[in-house]
């Protein structure tokens, strides 16, 4: 079974300032994906990350994927309130269609 | 066009009961996929469809879950004898095929009092 272990658990910075979450696997991501979730939402995409050492950006978000293909940071610059919401890791594991999800950053920006 | 709908969105019941959460994926999608979110965490698979059959129901957690596609669109996840520890929110998704991006509706939020 793949364990995604993501960190911090929940962020509150001021708006303006930049930050940085972490998701690390048991195994080796197959498919890597990032979602954010809002408040009565469903998660939606924000990228997939493939190949080891790719650097994906998304206006302000920086995507890093590690060489080892087995940890992945996601940079905001300047973070908005915006921003504000759940930022998921997940996983096609071993290729399968589920997915499987990190616990999750939950990031607050303050105006 | 429409995204993921889900009905209800709230859905209060009480220990023992049974429900029905509804699933109306985006028209076209032949893949729909069940997850549950409980508090504070990331989305737990369920079940996935491939036009009507379960392609994988690993993620049911016992025999009191179970979904249906009858006719390859809609999808019901039902849930017997329901105990507290189901209370969660329960998320479809749907995507072109099996390989594609999957696409969340907001959710049913269950609570068994």
């Amino acid at each position: 079974t793949q364990l995604l272990e993501q960190s911090p658990q929940f962020l509150s910075i001021q708006e303006g300032e930049n930050l940085t979450v972490y998701c690390n696997s048991s195994s080796v991501f197959s498919s890597l994906q990032w979602y954010r979730q809002e408040p009565g939402e469903g998660p939606v995409l924000l990228v997939t990350v493939v190949t080891g050492g790719e650097v994906k950006k998304l206006k302000r978000l920086t995507f890093q994927f590690g060489d080892a293909r087995k940890d992945s940071s996601l940079h905001i610059t300047a973070a908005q309130p915006g921003d504000t919401g759940l930022y998921l890791c997940a996983d096609r594991f071993q290729g399968a269609q589920k997915l499987v999800f990190g616990q999750g950053t939950r990031l607050t920006i303050n105006p | 066009g429409a995204g993921v709908s889900q009905t209800p969105s709230n859905k209060v019941t009480e220990k023992g009961k049974y429900v029905e959460l509804r699933c109306d994926p985006i028209s076209g999608h032949t893949a729909l996929y069940w997850y549950r979110q409980s508090l504070g965490q990331g989305p737990e698979f369920l079940i996935y469809f491939q036009g009507t059959g379960a392609a994988d129901d690993s993620g049911l957690p016992n025999d009191r879950f179970f979904a249906v596609r009858p006719e390859g669109s809609v999808s019901t996840l039902k849930i017997q004898r329901t105990e507290r520890g189901d209370s969660a929110v329960y998320l479809c998704a749907s995507s072109l095929s099996s390989d594609n991006e999957q696409f969340f509706g907001p959710g049913t939020r269950l609570t068994v009092l």
